[in-house]
């Protein structure tokens, strides 16, 4: 069974304490791995969409790699208005996601 | 410009009744997909529609479940009878066919007591 697997479910960091987030993925023709974030009562909001191995994407404070197996989503230097929730989300072929339970960030003053 | 609207924003209603969810996808998108999320299983995908015929509906989880697609711009989720582990988040998200991004609405927070 396809399988999208985030961890930590929660990370507290300090202000401009840098950490990464991990997505691992079992799953056969990959089409597209997304990275979204979603605030309290708010729907996902669209962050990376990730194609094949070796490929980055940055925004911000923000960047995402993929492998093989798995993506990171590497925070730089985070403020506290990049606390959130950040959910990984695999495609196959087909058009719906495959989402991973999400990462809890709480980036404190 | 106006992202995907849902309707309403929160619903409670007592067990056995029917709710209908609604939901506008951003103007021009032709791809229209339902998710439900809930803290234990995350957000997992009901049902999708392209140009408004549905492609995949396994993900709905049993018979009391319905969605429909009208017309381009609405699309309706309905629970018949509704019960109380359907006690979610219900989501709404739009997309060009062919292209992967797929935009959120707000949800629905239905809460069945």
């Amino acid at each position: 069974e396809d399988q999208v697997t985030q961890s930590p479910e929660a990370l507290r960091l300090q202000e401009g304490e840098s950490s990464s987030l991990n997505c691992s993925y079992t799953v056969s023709g990959l089409r597209g791995l997304f990275w979204y974030r979603q605030d309290p009562g708010k729907g996902p909001e669209f962050l990376f969409t990730l194609y094949s191995a070796g490929e980055e994407k940055e925004k911000e404070r923000l960047k995402a790699t993929l492998t093989k197996k798995e993506s990171f989503l590497h925070i730089t230097a985070p403020k506290p208005e990049d606390s959130a929730t950040y959910l990984c989300a695999v495609q196959l072929p087909g058009d719906g996601l495959t989402f991973g339970k999400g990462t809890h960030l709480i980036i404190q003053p | 410009d106006a992202g995907v609207i849902q309707s309403p924003r929160h619903e409670v209603t007592e067990m056995g009744q029917e709710v209908t969810l609604r939901c506008k996808p951003i103007s021009g998108h032709n791809s229209l997909f339902w998710y439900r999320q809930t803290m234990m299983r995350g957000l997992e995908l009901l049902i999708y529609f392209n140009n408004n015929v549905p492609i995949d509906d396994s993900g709905m989880p049993e018979d009391r479940f319905s969605a429909k697609m009208p017309n381009a711009s609405f699309s309706t989720l309905k629970i018949q009878p509704s019960e109380p582990r359907d006690s979610a988040v219900y989501f709404c998200a739009s997309s060009l066919f062919g292209q992967e991004t797929q935009y959120f609405g707000p949800g629905t927070r239905l809460l069945v007591l």
